[in-house]
């Protein structure tokens, strides 16, 4: 079983349409949560950070549920530019862990006119 | 400004060379990493410094050399590598360890 599991797609969605993406994570030493966007062939760039509280950053929604090991990131009014692939990102915490990160296998998302 | 550069860009490098591959950060950031990202998979974690020291290898070869010669910067030696190194090397930087990572461009590497 992996350690971050993410639904590959790829999600093929038209302008404006809301779109929501799920992951899972195994390890109990996890302790931040990020979410990370990568263009094709480009670095991966920090979406947001996740927390337990939930947090917003304009369009985009993350949550987080510990108990349930569940991550989500819910994209509304989605634009063309949105298209990319979607990681889902664990950072481990504790004595030789601290510093990881464990990613997902990446959702692609494909915004269409 | 959140901005961490790698150079070169792009290398070919042949089995027998010995190349390196540097990465520069100047947001006084404290922990610096180097992945391995192959195509349509997720980036791999190789190296982690904190505080220019060496804090994980996740048992990479010894074909490949970290070196962290000050708290900016992070070079990867590499030697004697094989053609299923070829990849795109990622440096990564943040704060300290376990907060929020930024990448770099990163290095296409062909081995030939």
């Amino acid at each position: 079983r992996k350690e971050v599991e993410q639904d590959p797609g790829p999600f093929n969605v038209p302008e404006g349409a809301t779109v929501a993406f799920n992951c899972t994570y195994s390890n109990s030493a996890s302790q931040s949560f990020f979410w990370y966007r990568q263009d094709c062939r480009k670095e991966p760039k920090l979406l947001m950070s996740v927390y337990s509280s939930g947090n917003e950053d304009g369009r985009f929604t993350a949550q987080l549920n510990r108990a349930s090991q569940y991550i989500s990131l819910l994209i509304r009014d989605s634009k063309l530019s949105d298209s990319a692939t979607y990681l889902c990102v664990v950072g481990l915490h504790g004595s030789s862990n601290t510093g990881k990160l464990i990613f997902g296998q990446g959702t692609t998302l494909q915004v269409k006119p | 400004d959140t901005e961490v550069t790698q150079t070169p860009k792009h290398l070919v490098m042949g089995m027998t060379n010995k190349k390196s591959l540097k990465c520069e950060q100047h947001m006084g950031h404290r922990a610096m990493y180097w992945y391995k990202q192959k195509a349509k998979k997720p980036p791999e974690l190789m190296f982690v410094y904190s505080y220019e020291k060496l804090s994980i290898n996740e048992s990479v070869p010894s074909r490949f050399s970290p070196e962290c010669p000050n708290s900016s910067l992070l070079n990867l030696h590499l030697h004697a590598l094989q053609p299923e190194d070829s990849a795109l090397y990622l440096c990564a930087s943040s704060q300290v360890l376990g907060r929020e990572q930024y990448f770099g461009p990163g290095t296409r590497l062909t081995v030939t």
